[in-house]
């Protein structure tokens, strides 16, 4: 069956400008996550939508991150007036409940 | 510990060698420990998920065990082959929170 998928799968983006990163997770599960890797760190946790609960937006490093999750489908994460520090590798994950998390490929993000 | 830690960093292993690495993690608050394979360009595999003290896991020649009172898991790979060659994540969750906390990762290369 299909897996999670990401779009774009790189972008390149100039400092100050908005972006938004698109995640379809796996059909029925009801949990969605997104992380990043910045270079030479490891992968971080960003935020995390389970059902029609609060998502927990702990891990959003400003205010200039925001995500949404349309129909507890597809994920919208936003970055506003990007910083060169957002130059990482964006992941989405999708699970049943508490289950394994299915990873898609990632965006790479590269703020000039 | 207080974070989740891997070693080593990198590995070059000759083909048809075993060979094995550490994550170390926080014991308190503990709930699940989860290894995934990250081959460059491609998604994050799942490879095992361990919640109990002694559980040992298997998948051809991947295995991995998990230590939670000492707050430790090893992955073994037996006869090392060159599509072993990834970057080998151990992550946690703990009781009431889904999100993972990764290590930075073991980087694993096999030599032909």
């Amino acid at each position: 069956g299909a897996g999670v998928s990401q779009s774009p799968s790189n972008k390149v983006t100039e400092k100050g400008k908005d972006v938004e990163l698109r995640c379809d997770p796996i059909s029925g599960h009801t949990a969605l996550y997104w992380y990043r890797q910045s270079l030479g760190q490891g992968l971080e946790f960003l935020i995390y939508f389970q059902g029609n609960s609060a998502p927990d937006k702990s891990g959003l490093p400003s205010d200039r991150f925001s995500a949404e999750r349309t129909g507890g489908s597809v994920s919208t994460l936003t970055i506003q007036r990007t910083q060169q520090e957002d130059s990482a590798v964006y992941l989405c994950a999708s699970s049943l409940s508490e289950g394994t998390q299915y990873f898609g490929p990632g965006t790479r993000l590269t703020v000039l | 510990i207080l974070n989740v830690e891997q070693s080593p960093q990198s590995l070059h292993v000759q083909e048809g060698d075993s060979t094995n690495f550490t994550c170390s993690f926080p014991s308190s608050n503990f709930y699940a420990l989860h290894w995934y394979r990250w081959e460059t360009a491609k998604s994050p595999e799942a490879l095992f998920v361990m919640t109990l003290n002694g559980d040992e896991k298997k998948k051809g020649q991947i295995s991995a065990t998990l230590n939670t009172k000492e707050g430790y898991s090893y992955l073994y790979i037996k006869g090392s082959q060159p599509e072993d060659s990834a970057t080998y994540l151990c992550a946690t969750t703990n009781f009431g929170n889904e999100k993972l906390t990764f290590g930075t990762g073991t980087r694993l290369t096999i030599i032909p």
